[in-house]
């Protein structure tokens, strides 16, 4: 199984239905992140959490809303989804208490908005 | 917040052969890593390289290295023997308390 894992993998919706992207870790870390994929564009930070109580917005954050349900759960939703929020989610978590401090990421979720 | 430029969209290679990406960034940290990211087809993000910024010593993989210059902000991957498994999107990410991804260079190897 994976360590960190994303539902769903694959979903398509339309304009204006709210919609959840979920992600569990079994990894024990208690930093956890949201990242957009776009073509050309790279991955940007959504929003990301250091424990339950800290949340914070990332560069693109607009449109987005999070929770933290517990250590190993970090959910992203999309209030009211537009076509232009189509793309290649990811979430990832880190350890910095760890030396090599690297993000570790799940198979991402394809949401497709039309 | 951190900017990081990879100035080559695309590149190819003829197998066997050596590439060399390249990464710039800007960073008000002081103590940060950086990564390299590999993103097959499958759109897996995988880990390919990690080089912490006190090290003056290039980080080495297996076929990866790194070229990391900290006084210019540069990190380039170099990839010898290049592989078609090699064929991917690669990102460059500098990371301190967060982290900051590049626009990705998508690399494509020729048998």
């Amino acid at each position: 199984d994976a360590d960190v894992t994303q539902t769903p993998r694959n979903r398509i919706t339309k304009t204006g239905k709210r919609i959840m992207l979920e992600c569990s870790q079994t990894k024990g870390h208690d930093r956890m992140y949201w990242y957009r994929q776009d073509p050309g564009l790279g991955l940007r930070l959504i929003y990301y959490s250091f424990d339950v109580k800290d949340i914070n917005k990332g560069e693109i954050s607009d449109g987005y809303s999070v929770s933290r349900q517990a250590q190993a759960k970090f959910s992203l939703s999309l209030e009211s989804a537009i076509p232009n929020q189509t793309a290649l989610y990811f979430c990832a978590t880190s350890d910095p208490s760890r030396f090599t401090g690297e993000l570790f990421f799940g198979e991402g979720s394809r949401l497709t908005v039309l | 917040a951190q900017t990081v430029t990879q100035s080559q969209p695309e590149m190819s290679v003829q197998e066997a052969e050596t590439v060399t990406l390249s990464c710039t960034y800007d960073t008000s940290e002081s103590d940060y890593y950086l990564f390299w990211y590999k993103q097959p087809p499958s759109r897996q993000m995988i880990l390919v390289i990690r080089q912490e910024a006190y090290k003056q010593q290039n980080a080495t993989e297996n076929r990866f290295s790194v070229n990391f210059q900290k006084a210019a902000k540069s990190f380039s991957l170099k990839i010898s023997d290049s592989q078609l498994g090699d064929a991917a999107m690669y990102f460059c990410a500098p990371t301190g308390n967060q982290f900051y991804f590049g626009t990705g260079t998508s690399l494509t190897v020729i048998p």
